[in-house]
């Protein structure tokens, strides 16, 4: 989707580090999502931003954080603490409330060195 | 865990068959649901989502259908072509839990020219 762009598109983590993952919009969507797909899977959300200044934890959040400081803005924080994070990183965004679908960058993949 | 499942992991079509890819949901009370591509190394795209009051959607060479009695929906693919050879995903919408999205682990649709 040309109006959400992640980055890195690869990225590579050593044991004990943190990093970052990038996701902007342009599409001056309200809702920002952070999922987590592992081969033959569905997505798994993580975490999820509704308003500026605000988020949840989705069903996986553990080991992972983010920030909403500005509404085009979602920085996905994969932290030590997550053991195994090794997998495939999709930004999504959604405008308004309600039936409304999401629509998706196009991922970084994160492995371990 | 999951609501949303898909009947069969993979399926193989022939170039200019149609092809259909069903999907089941649990949940009575979501009323909202949507059909991703994935092509590999990319963000789901949307093709064509559905309220739960119509029973029939069309797009260019697309059809949902959807099935309330039986919690069922299918996405219908006219002279399948070999740019749909993909990973296909239906993903229920959530309105009583902050319009979360449920997704299943997907179909990979190859088309055999």
């Amino acid at each position: 989707d040309g109006g959400i762009t992640q980055s890195p598109k690869y990225l590579f983590r050593k044991e004990g580090q943190n990093v970052t993952l990038s996701c902007e919009q342009n599409l001056n969507h309200d809702a920002m999502y952070w999922y987590r797909q592992d081969p033959g899977q569905g997505l798994r959300l993580i975490y999820y931003s509704q308003i500026v200044n605000d988020f949840q934890k989705g069903d996986i959040a553990e080991g992972y954080s983010v920030s909403r400081e500005k509404k085009e803005s979602f920085p996905l924080t994969v932290t030590s603490a997550q053991k195994n994070p090794t997998a495939f990183y999709l930004c999504a965004t959604r405008q308004g409330s309600g039936n409304q679908p999401q629509h998706f960058g196009d991922g970084t993949r994160l492995s371990i060195l | 865990g999951e609501s949303v499942g898909l009947h069969l992991p993979t399926l193989s079509v022939q170039e200019g068959d149609n092809s259909i890819i069903n999907c089941a949901y649990s949940n009575s009370a979501s009323d909202y649901f949507i059909w991703y591509k994935q092509e590999s190394g990319k963000g789901p795209q949307f093709i064509i989502d559905i309220r739960s009051n119509m029973d029939k959607r069309q797009g260019q060479r697309v059809t949902v259908l959807l099935n309330k009695t039986v919690k069922h929906l299918s996405l219908q693919i006219a002279a399948t072509q070999p740019g749909d050879s993909a990973v296909y995903f239906c993903a229920e919408f959530l309105p009583f839990n902050d319009y979360k999205l449920s997704f299943g682990a997907g179909t990979t649709v190859t088309v055999r020219a």
